[in-house]
């Protein structure tokens, strides 16, 4: 298996800009996570799928973030419009059950200038 | 709150000295705690998965335990490879049930 995939490893857009982050959990694990890791913050659950049904979204900072998973193999993190301030590495994980560990991809570098 | 603290920020070690991480927490109820080794410019790599005190996981040079409060990560005779990034995390009992909360890290620097 390949591992989580995320898309791009980096991006460099403009504020205002809306910006869309990809992902490809492992076939067969049933949940999908995104974080957000800065230094000041640390690594932050912005929101979790279980099943391609998003369960808890009360780690996404404002409504200029959405998350959608419209099948078992894609996942799109969005920002409208994004600010200097969303600049951090965004991961992407999934997990086949509660109780094991998360498989993380290598993370999207996005700088909003 | 629950929250998750970890030490020190950063250790330096010379190869083969053997020393320990420190990850304290505080949440209202334990399903399970994580280790995690990050290296520069990648995700989170998992290492073990600990459930109750008086648990003990190993993997290599590296052994971690748990008591009610804290874990700690064991590294023995540690080489430079291992010099990373040691996230340690806790998933909570209750709620929506997956909300895993990730302490700052450990930034490890083993020297040849």
């Amino acid at each position: 298996d390949a591992g989580v995939i995320q898309s791009p490893r980096h991006e460099v857009t403009e504020m205002g800009q809306e910006v869309t982050l990809r992902c490809k959990p492992i076939s067969g694990h049933d949940y999908l996570f995104w974080y957000r890791q800065t230094m000041m913050r640390g690594l932050e659950l912005l929101i979790y799928f279980n099943n391609n049904v998003p369960i808890d979204d009360s780690g996404m900072p404002e409504d200029r973030f959405s998350a959608k998973m419209p099948n078992a193999s894609f996942s799109t993190l969005k920002i409208q419009p994004s600010e200097p301030r969303d600049s951090a590495v965004y991961f992407c994980a999934s997990t086949r059950g509660r109780d094991s560990g998360y498989t993380f991809g290598s993370g999207t570098r996005l700088t909003v200038v | 709150e629950d929250q998750v603290t970890q030490s020190p920020e950063a250790l330096r070690l010379q190869e083969g000295e053997s020393s320990s991480l420190n990850c304290s927490y505080t949440v209202s109820g334990l399903r399970g705690l994580f280790w995690y080794r990050q290296d520069p410019g990648k995700g989170p790599e998992f290492l073990f998965t600990l459930y109750s005190a008086g648990e003990e996981k190993e993997k290599e040079r590296l052994k971690a335990t748990l008591t009610k409060k804290e874990s700690f990560l064991h590294i023995t005779a540690p080489k430079p490879e291992d010099s990373a990034t040691y996230l340690c995390a806790v998933q909570p009992q209750g709620g929506l049930g997956f909300k895993t909360i990730f302490g700052a890290g450990t930034r490890l620097f083993v020297k040849a």
